[in-house]
């Protein structure tokens, strides 16, 4: 296990459609996150999991947006009815579930467009 | 909510040099986390350097040091004996400490060229 894996990397999609992307955290890594990083901006926090729970959700979570982390590894992101303004990256990140500084370990990030 | 503001969006520095990104934040929190990541072109974000604030020594890795000011709410980091791997965007984030809350909120970010 080298590090926190993204699938797909690019996702071109038409407006309306639905989109759905993985995350594979670093194995025994118990929390994990999503952000969304627009052009020119840093990232900006969706959601966070603690093993199968999510603990926390960002207002940027549309009732389009849903995540789920089901067995407490990977993780999915669907973003239903796809508008333009979703158009970035998704960053997906774990960390182990411990007391203290915890470093947030990085994927290499799903690249959305949408037409 | 806490901010994070990153005032210079692009810097240049010269191989060999030292430069400073300049990074400050606004809390009610007395303790909590404060992280500088770099985010190379196309590559994905690696950690440079973190402080805990509730420690007054100014963290150092390596060519990577911080100033860490807790009462002006500052945190810069400075890059020693630049190098071309060093170009990137850099984002300095802040975490609280407390509680299950564990998300990162990120600055705008500064971009470093680095020239020969």
């Amino acid at each position: 296990d080298t590090g926190v894996s993204q699938d797909p990397r690019h996702k071109i999609t038409k407006r309306g459609q639905n989109v759905t992307f993985r995350c594979d955290p670093i194995s025994e890594h118990n929390r994990l996150y999503w952000y969304r990083q627009t052009l020119g901006q840093g990232p900006e926090f969706l959601t966070y999991f603690q093993n199968e729970a999510q603990l926390e959700k960002s207002r940027l979570l549309s009732d389009r947006f849903s995540a789920e982390r089901p067995k407490g590894s990977f993780s999915t992101l669907e973003i239903q009815r796809t508008e333009q303004g979703d158009s970035a990256m998704y960053l997906c990140a774990s960390s182990p579930g411990l007391a203290g500084i915890n470093e947030q370990f990085f994927g290499p990030g799903t690249r959305l467009t949408v037409l | 909510a806490q901010t994070v503001t990153q005032s210079q969006p692009e810097m240049s520095v010269q191989e060999a040099e030292t430069v400073t990104l300049s990074c400050t934040y606004d809390t009610s929190e007395s303790d909590y986390y404060l992280f500088w990541y770099k985010q190379p072109p196309s590559r994905q974000m690696i950690l440079v350097i973190r402080q805990e604030a509730y420690k007054q020594q100014n963290a150092t890795e390596n060519r990577f040091s911080v100033n860490f000011q807790k009462a002006a709410k500052s945190f810069s980091l400075k890059i020693s004996d630049s190098q071309l791997g060093d170009a990137a965007m850099y984002f300095c984030a802040y975490r609280t400490s407390t509680g299950t809350a564990s998300k990162l909120t990120f600055g705008t970010g500064t971009r470093l060229q680095v020239t020969l």
